[in-house]
């Protein structure tokens, strides 16, 4: 089954606004990473955050993470056309990394 | 540097006949290697992973199936595909660290 599923499935903002993505997963985790995919192309990893950190910060990305709610988020600030793409969450546990559904944000211009 | 190869980038296949899509990775020694398959317009779900020549673990059962023959090589194989095994298969290798680094992707279309 899926673990790591986002929310929403899909969000449509304005060039400069904050975009705000979330994840949910069932069961113990590593950490928790947030990957990007531009249509037809391949995964490209955007952050890390390890099951013992509550934030991350890396250029316009900030990362939560909340154990005991089994949630994260993803938050863009001042977002771009060019941050037009479709973001997953991925549990890592061991030797495996469980994807979601992923969100589809579209930045209009 | 480290990079991952697949080919073919796309692939049309009749129904009933076999697969093979190979996937390389240069520049490392002993990743852990995966498999995962996209249906359009959603998530990544994970098909095999091996974490060294030889070592296939397997997720869902299908009809497909995955060697390692070298260490920096695997291959995602089947014998007669199925229309639903139309997608977008992506390889990864993982390092030390726990970051995926993904291919570039090959679209599979089975008529």
């Amino acid at each position: 089954s899926q673990q790591g599923e986002e929310d929403p499935q899909a969000l449509s903002i304005q060039e400069g606004e904050n975009a705000t993505m979330n994840c949910s997963y069932k069961t113990s985790i590593n950490n928790l990473q947030w990957y990007r995919q531009n249509s037809g192309r391949g995964l490209v990893h955007l952050i890390l955050i390890r099951s013992n950190e509550r934030e991350k910060h890396s250029g316009r990305l900030r990362v939560t993470l909340d154990t005991s709610k089994k949630s994260s988020s993803l938050l863009i600030t001042a977002s771009r056309a060019a941050d037009t793409a479709s973001y997953f969450c991925a549990k890592h546990n061991n030797n495996d990394m469980r994807f979601g559904a992923g969100t589809r944000l579209t930045v209009k211009p | 540097s480290q990079t991952i190869h697949q080919w073919p980038a796309t692939l049309v296949q009749p129904v009933g006949s076999p697969l093979s899509l190979e996937c390389t990775v240069e520049g490392t020694s002993n990743p852990n290697l995966y498999w995962y398959r996209q249906a359009a317009g959603r998530g990544l779900q994970l098909l095999f992973y091996s974490v060294g020549i030889g070592q296939i673990s397997s997720e869902v059962p299908q009809n497909l199936s995955a060697s390692r023959p070298q260490d920096r090589q695997f291959i995602l194989s089947s014998k007669k595909l199925l229309l639903s095994d139309s997608g977008f298969y992506l390889c990864a290798w993982r390092p030390l660290t726990d970051t995926q680094y993904f291919g570039p992707g090959t679209r599979l279309t089975v008529l």
